[in-house]
């Protein structure tokens, strides 16, 4: 099975911070990763696919890059509104797996 | 618009079963593949496998066979999870989650959740 290793695991940034959350697989996936977020008590919701394409509807300060085993994920200006826990998932081999995810919270 | 909409919160004695369903609208129930994840209290999303809904087919990922089931119902776009011979550590969240034909992982649309607690 593929891993994916998010880091960190969890970060707390003031409003308006730049914030990155990486992940990195154990092999290479080509570009064939997702990014969800995940709100207290909700269902995951994606933001970003094929590591670097916005979800139609999602706020353009979230962003993706990456390629092969290395993969970022950035809020440009954290909102209140982003507080949540955030997922990869790499969707190159079955199992599809997904990082252990990383909480965002406000200092 | 796109709906995934699962059955509520479930409460089992261990050595009981469950069967979680996730009616699906708003779109061609077989044009898409249908996922399930588990998400276990304050832990991550984990792959359980998915089905066909064009064929029925289910794929199980390792340490979900045996006692967990796919199925489907195409006459009422619905698909179900059954888990039979319920232990303490199944107590987690469920969700269905449609992917495309095309494996790419694109969960666009969720259901809300189905929270089955195994407890004696």
């Amino acid at each position: 099975d593929i891993q994916m290793t998010q880091s960190p695991s969890s970060l707390s940034a003031s409003v308006g911070d730049r914030v990155t959350i990486t992940c990195q697989a154990s092999q290479d996936i080509s570009n064939y990763l997702n990014w969800y977020q995940q709100k207290p008590g909700k269902a995951p919701k994606l933001l970003i696919y094929d590591a670097s394409n916005l979800e139609t509807g999602v706020p353009s300060r979230f962003s993706g890059s990456g390629s092969g085993t290395d993969f970022t994920f950035t809020i440009s200006s954290l909102q209140p509104e982003d507080i949540a826990t955030y997922y990869c998932q790499q969707y190159d081999n079955l199992p599809q797996t997904f990082g252990q995810g990383t909480k965002v919270e406000i200092k | 618009q796109v709906q995934l909409v699962q059955s509520g919160s479930e409460l089992k004695k261990p050595g009981a079963s469950v069967k979680v369903s996730c009616k699906a609208s708003g779109y061609t129930f077989t044009s898409y593949a249908m996922n399930w994840v588990r998400q276990a209290p304050g832990q991550g999303l984990e792959w359980m496998g998915w089905i066909n809904t064009n064929t029925g087919n289910p794929t199980y990922a390792q340490g979900f066979t045996g006692r967990f089931v796919f199925s489907l119902d195409t006459s009422v776009s619905t698909a179900y999870l059954q888990i039979s011979s319920l232990k303490a550590e199944d107590t987690a969240v469920y969700y269905c989650a449609r992917e495309p034909y095309d494996s790419s992982g694109y969960y666009g649309n969720w259901g809300q959740g189905t929270l089955v607690t195994v407890s004696s």
